[in-house]
């Protein structure tokens, strides 16, 4: 799988306010998906990015992979406490399994 | 309902004594997965097979060893487990190589 580096590991935000997680690469990724874990739970799949420059929205997060596919971000707008939680991006999955997370941005919200 | 079991959900046990846990899907899926996450590492890949008795390593397999002899299970064995393998473990399976991956609830581990 491809390496992917992730940024930040921590944000603490107050409700209401906005929150950007980064997802990079050193090399073209075929595709990125996103995953939420809340506190206490697995992971859970939000979203997968294929095309150069593709924006997906879903309510209050939006989904974005660069043009040269190297890099995705995920937005969210006005924060709210249910948003809390650790938020992973993944890169593709070799044909034999393999794969890599990044080491996740883990929000926290303040009411 | 589809889902991927795990079992146990806690587990404390002894240095040095044998352990499996299990994992099962009820989606037909041909990837499974194992990762354990700890603090500020994310999740890191321990073992997958893209099929019945096919595995591989992952990216931090030492210690750890897997089957597939049926499709739904995945089981993970620790033949010796120690101390730095206190961690939380995700198994995990998936249909293809674009498609989401859905996770079991957790496996937390303590060797003491």
């Amino acid at each position: 799988g491809q390496q992917v580096m992730q940024i930040p590991q921590y944000q603490h935000v107050q409700e209401g306010e906005d929150f950007t997680t980064y997802c990079n690469s050193s090399t073209t990724l075929s595709n990125i998906q996103w995953y939420k874990q809340r506190p206490g739970g697995h992971p859970v799949f939000l979203i997968q990015l294929v095309k150069s420059g593709e924006v997906k929205k879903q309510k209050r997060l939006t989904f974005q992979f660069g043009e040269a596919k190297k890099n995705s971000s995920l937005h969210i707008t006005a924060t709210q406490t249910t948003d809390v939680g650790t938020y992973f991006c993944a890169g593709p999955v070799t044909n034999a399994g393999k794969s890599t997370f990044g080491d996740g941005t883990t929000l926290t919200v303040k009411p | 309902e589809a889902q991927v079991t795990q079992n146990p959900r806690y587990l404390i046990t002894v240095t040095g004594k044998k352990l499996t846990v299990t994992c099962s899907q009820n989606m037909n899926h041909e990837y499974m997965s194992w990762y354990r996450q700890d603090p500020g590492l994310g999740l890191r890949q321990i073992y997958y097979s893209m099929n019945v008795e096919v595995t591989d390593k992952g990216d931090v397999p030492e210690g750890y060893k897997v089957s597939r002899k049926e499709k739904r299970n995945f089981p993970l064995i620790l033949e010796s487990p120690s101390p730095n393998q206190t961690s939380l473990y995700f198994c995990a399976s998936r249909a293809g190589t674009y498609t989401e991956a859905f996770f079991g609830q957790g496996t937390r581990l303590t060797v003491v």
